[in-house]
């Protein structure tokens, strides 16, 4: 059974990089046709795509948010990263990663980050 | 960007039938996949390419999809579906998820 699970500081200052990571297990990351994504969820708020990664490497992000957005994936040690620059009160959200193919088939826990100094 | 469009909220008498509508430009012609969400959990899939059911989802839940409208049906609702409900569709052009703005579903 695949599980995904993000670590990462849960209390990041204004302006500065949110970090996270997300760890994959029972399953390899390389494999063909998934992608691997974040997915964020505001307080009281829906869900929002940040962005994807292919385990070549490609990368598709949120347009809103592209400028400040990187994900990055480490196959040797099944993992994907997320980093969010230049953080604001308005990114305090809990967020999600998850394996996607037009479908998000798995879904990680969530962790919640706070922006706040 | 597509724009996927839900009610805020659906109100059902337990034993009743829910629909909860997700709108969008011709959607008719995408494959279209719900997940419920319950407070403090992820969501889960519980109908995906329109009308298929994953395994361990009750047969109660069932979609439908034609035109400008997807609908997520839910017979004999009880207590425990009381969550969000979230409709999604693949945005081919850049290839990522697009979701709706999500209808919470209230029993009464």
């Amino acid at each position: 059974q695949l599980q995904l699970q993000e670590s990462g500081p849960g209390l990041v200052k204004p302006s500065e990089t949110l970090s996270l990571t997300c760890t994959v297990s029972g399953g390899s990351i390389s494999s063909s046709s998934y992608y691997w994504g974040w997915i964020r969820q505001p307080p009281g708020k829906g869900l929002e795509w940040i962005g994807s990664i292919y385990y070549s490497g490609s990368t598709y992000y949120n347009p809103s948010l592209k400028s400040r957005v990187t994900i990055s994936v480490d196959t040797s040690k099944n993992q994907f990263s997320l980093k969010l620059s230049s953080v604001t009160a308005a990114d305090t959200a809990v967020y999600y990663c998850a394996r996607v193919k037009r479908i998000v088939d798995y879904w990680g826990q969530g962790t919640l980050v706070t922006v706040s100094s | 960007s597509y724009v996927l469009t839900q009610p805020p909220s659906v109100s059902v008498a337990p034993g009743k039938t829910a629909r909860i509508t997700c709108g969008g430009n011709n959607i008719g012609s995408k494959s279209v996949h719900w997940y419920q969400q319950k407070p403090g959990q992820a969501p889960v899939l519980v109908i995906y390419y329109d009308s298929d059911r994953p395994s361990g989802i009750p047969e109660r839940f069932s979609g439908s999809n034609s035109g400008n409208t997807a609908t997520l049906t839910i017979s004999r609702v009880e207590a425990g579906d009381e969550a969000d409900y979230y409709c999604q569709v693949w945005d081919s052009s850049s290839d990522h998820p697009v979701f709706g703005g999500g209808t919470k579903l209230i029993v009464l």
